[in-house]
């Protein structure tokens, strides 16, 4: 499993974009990068996930290093409710699914 | 939809008793997951099944801990008997097997104090 490192902790004020940046460089040509986010006491939730290409969602934008070894997560406007602890992963494939597994993530303070 | 459902939401109950966590998955899916989160381990995947089939138990921690999916819609974690240790917010989540798109979904958990 192509392994990912992401930076522990990160604050941002209220109104301005979130960059979060995820490394991994040991990725495989058919992994995809997805990213979750946990908010406090609740479930990871999906938030968007790219192979190659950006990606933007209603949620966020992924980009995608040309040589995809690192991605940076962009929330463009944050706000408080954004505060969470966000998970890059890298897809394991077995068959036709995928099995998330979990880092530490980076826990995301957005503050007034 | 409702989204996965975890019941209970709290379980507090005293070492070597039985506990029975319960999750329903969203409806349409069938690859379910359980995952257990600590803060020391942070989230580590339990268990996950394909169409009611378990794929991979590697990650159950002991003979203790058995899962199990009566039908396509519905699992159950079980720990007997549950120690101290146990104690961690256990998460269920669900997908379409193959989806690459939609991600997963999880439940809200079920915070489970073992005393």
């Amino acid at each position: 499993d192509a392994k990912t490192t992401q930076p522990p902790s990160m604050d941002c004020a209220e109104g301005r974009a979130a960059n979060l940046p995820c490394n991994h460089s040991t990725i495989s040509g058919n992994e995809y990068v997805y990213w979750y986010r946990q908010i406090h006491s609740q479930g990871p939730q999906y938030i968007i996930h790219g192979l190659k290409n950006n990606e933007t969602n209603e949620m966020a934008s992924l980009i995608i290093t040309e040589d995809r070894k690192s991605s940076t997560l962009i929330l463009p406007h944050a706000t408080l409710r954004d505060t969470a602890v966000y998970y890059c992963i890298v897809r394991v494939a077995t068959g036709g699914s995928y099995i998330p597994t979990f880092g530490r993530g980076t826990s995301l303070i957005v503050h007034p | 939809d409702a989204g996965v459902i975890q019941s209970p939401r709290h379980e507090v109950t005293e070492m070597g008793q039985e506990v029975t966590l319960r999750c329903k998955l969203i409806s349409g899916h069938n690859s379910l997951f359980w995952y257990r989160q600590t803060m020391m381990r942070g989230l580590e995947l339990l268990i996950y099944f394909n169409n009611n089939v378990p794929i991979d138990d590697s990650g159950m921690p002991e003979d203790r801990f058995s899962a199990k999916m009566p039908n396509a819609s519905f699992s159950t974690l079980k720990i007997q008997p549950s120690e101290p240790r146990d104690s961690a917010v256990y998460f269920c989540a669900s997908t379409l097997y193959g989806d690459r798109v939609s991600g997963y979904t999880f439940g809200s958990g079920t915070r489970l104090t073992v005393v």
